[in-house]
């Protein structure tokens, strides 16, 4: 079936570093998505993105956050500065339309900041 | 806001036992309704989905109705294998806002 690819799958960074976590979507997909997952809990909405344009972000998206999908490609995560509390693991998702009836999921990046 | 509720976190059965896993939303109009699996180190994958009332959905044995009543999606299994250990999430889909929001996950363990 369809893929989303995420990159690096593992990345340990220092407190207070900038971190990119990258997505490459499913091809002919238009809407993306992060998501957050603290180990053992449950998924979390962070983010969801369109036409170059954040559509909606939950209180966990903090200022620190930010996505964007520079060259039509890579769909990013960035996180500046980092703190511990956002050791999780990162996932990104994808889906066709707003009107769409499945969203695919990469299979995550454990992040893990010290 | 739109959310969903699993009431079981854990569920420990034997192979050939009977599964339900609760799943009940709060949403408006009609949301579409799925039942997502996740393996050890992978990402959430479908199982499948409905989007209108009593609409029944299925996979792998696996399934639930959506019913607009009771606000429910409730999982079900004649009879689990070991191979069905993982975590499931029923979760909803909301077009006006285009984002899919889970439940907390329930964790099964089927042993042999």
């Amino acid at each position: 079936g369809p893929k989303v690819l995420q990159i690096p799958s593992h990345q340990i960074i220092d407190m207070g570093q900038m971190v990119t976590l990258n997505c490459d979507p499913v091809s002919n997909h238009l809407y993306f998505y992060w998501y957050k997952q603290i180990l053992g809990q449950q998924m979390e909405f962070l983010v969801n993105f369109y036409n170059g344009k954040v559509m909606e972000k939950s209180k966990l998206f903090k200022d620190q956050f930010s996505v964007e999908r520079p060259d039509g490609s890579y769909f990013t995560l960035k996180i500046q500065p980092t703190a511990l509390e956002d050791s999780a693991v990162y996932f990104c998702a994808s889906s066709t339309g707003r009107r769409a009836t499945e969203v695919f999921f990469g299979k995550g990046t454990r992040l893990t900041v010290v | 806001g739109d959310s969903v509720t699993q009431t079981e976190g854990q569920v420990a059965l034997s192979e050939e036992d009977f599964l339900t896993i609760h799943c009940n939303y709060s949403a408006s109009g009609y949301p579409t309704l799925f039942w997502y699996v996740q393996y050890p180190g992978e990402g959430p994958q479908l199982l499948f989905r409905a989007s209108r009332d009593k609409e029944k959905g299925s996979s792998r044995g696996f399934e639930a109705t959506y019913d607009k009543g009771t606000t429910s999606f409730h999982l079900r299994k004649a009879s689990v294998q070991e191979s069905d250990s993982a975590v499931y999430y029923c979760a909803l889909y909301q077009g006006g806002s285009a984002k899919l929001i889970f439940g907390e996950g329930t964790k099964l363990t089927v042993s042999s």
